[in-house]
């Protein structure tokens, strides 16, 4: 069984841009999670969505959103981009929240 | 917010020693703990899924136990090896099964040869 697939693995963007990353999650998975992590901090959860919906949100501001389409491939979206984004970007997927996640390899973001 | 707490922050130990962390959670309106380990340039990798007071679960030389009442959770190493090195990370779930993951800061282990 392929793995979760999180593309692209780095990028380098500039203050004001933004950036699309995506998340293939495993097939049968309809729950996947976003979650940033900077030097100093744990995993900060973004959002999570189900069945196309976002069924949670962390406090993050409305610059960061996402979707998740049909096929349960999700997108994350950062407007505006500020330097204090640079992270890495992990995407998770699971069958249901009590179970185990199964995360990406991460996007690693540089904003300079 | 919802404050996790693991401790310690960082370990050095020999190969062949035992060892054990801890992750402290407010036990109010729990629902779960996921406990992961992550090895430096991997993606994190899901070690046990614990739901019930008492509950210890074990996968080859380490284990864990839950204590939902005063909200800890312990990990247990038993003879450490170098491939052991990692971050392990515990999450408690709160709000239900469609709550939220809350992420500690994790422990990091050092295994020596």
């Amino acid at each position: 069984k392929a793995g979760v697939t999180q593309t692209p693995r780095y990028l380098i963007k500039t203050r004001g841009q933004q950036v699309t990353l995506s998340c293939s999650p495993i097939s049968g998975h309809r729950s996947v999670s976003w979650y940033q992590q900077t030097p100093g901090q744990g995993l900060q959860f973004l959002f999570e969505y189900f069945s196309e919906t976002q069924r949670n949100k962390g406090n993050f501001p409305g610059r960061f959103s996402g979707r998740q389409f049909s096929n349960s491939r999700s997108e994350m979206n950062v407007s505006t981009l500020e330097l204090g984004d640079s992270a890495l970007y992990l995407c998770a997927s699971s069958l249901e929240r009590v179970s185990p996640l199964h995360f990406g390899n991460g996007t690693r973001l540089t904003v300079t | 917010i919802l404050n996790v707490e693991q401790s310690p922050q960082s370990l050095h130990v020999q190969e062949g020693d035992s060892t054990n962390f801890t992750c402290s959670f407010p036990s109010s309106n729990f629902y779960a703990l996921h406990w992961y380990r992550w090895e430096t340039a991997k993606s994190p990798e899901a070690l046990f899924v614990m739901t019930l007071n008492g509950d210890e679960k074990k996968k080859g030389r380490i284990s864990a136990t839950l204590n939902t009442k005063e909200g800890y959770s312990y990990l247990y190493i038993k003879g450490s090896q170098p491939e052991d090195s990692a971050t392990y990370l515990c999450a408690p779930l709160y709000g239900g099964s469609q709550g939220n993951l809350i992420f500690g800061k994790g422990t990091k282990l050092s295994v020596k040869p």
